[in-house]
């Protein structure tokens, strides 16, 4: 019973290239949440997506950031020409259904340097 | 201001002390979330509670609305509990809103 899974844990890019974060919810769930924990930060909302939909776009920068969770396959974070400022870990977390009540499983975490 | 408070911020502790962590909101809440992440980044979810009191092995979380208050607390602690915890809440969307952490040592 595979847990939240995210790929890459590590992803190193250079200024200006493209970053695509990877998150495959907990079987059976439907429901993803992104967020960003910036050095030395707590974690912050960034975005909330059920399968084809965006929920909740609020926490995410309104450039160069998107986000997708299509029918099938992961859920995908997109940063688009990346600055320094970008370089943080990304967690992604599932849960079956929303209305604020169920728990929510963390991913490992994706850690992006952007040099 | 952040909606949501935890104290203190860093904590030590001898091995087999009873340890307290607070947390407190702003504004009614429909659920609070106690997470724990270790040294390596990991997060664990440890805790959702939307009112009373709920037990896990040494760990017990208790929430009273009314004070829009919650505590962790770890009985007889153990250096592998070393990790930052951290309090979220949901107000009136699904979004977690996170405190800043209370990072936690014990020394054997």
């Amino acid at each position: 019973n595979a847990g939240v899974m995210q790929n890459p844990r590590h992803l190193v890019r250079r200024r200006g290239q493209e970053a695509r974060l990877r998150c495959s919810p907990m079987k059976g769930h439907s429901h993803v949440y992104w967020y960003r924990q910036l050095p030395e930060e707590g974690l912050k909302f960034m975005v909330y997506l059920q399968k084809e939909n965006i929920i909740d776009e609020s926490g995410m920068p309104k450039e160069r950031f998107s986000a997708e969770f299509p029918k099938e396959g992961p859920s995908i974070l997109r940063i688009q020409q990346v600055v320094r400022g970008d370089s943080a870990a990304y967690f992604c977390a599932s849960l079956g259904q929303g209305g604020g009540t169920d728990t929510q499983y963390f991913g490992p975490g994706t850690r992006l340097t952007v040099l | 201001k952040n909606e949501v408070e935890q104290s203190p911020q860093n904590l030590t502790a001898q091995e087999g002390e009873f340890i307290t962590i607070n947390c407190s909101y702003s504004v009614g809440i429909s659920a609070l979330h106690w997470l724990q992440q270790h040294p390596g980044g990991g997060i664990v979810s440890l805790f959702m509670l939307s009112s009373g009191k709920k037990k896990h092995g040494r760990l017990i979380a208790t929430i009273n609305i009314q004070e829009k208050h919650s505590s962790l607390h770890i009985t007889a602690s153990h250096p592998r509990d070393s990790a930052v915890y951290i309090c979220a809440v949901i107000f009136n969307t699904d979004k977690l809103i996170f405190g800043t952490g209370t990072r936690l040592q014990v020394f054997p």
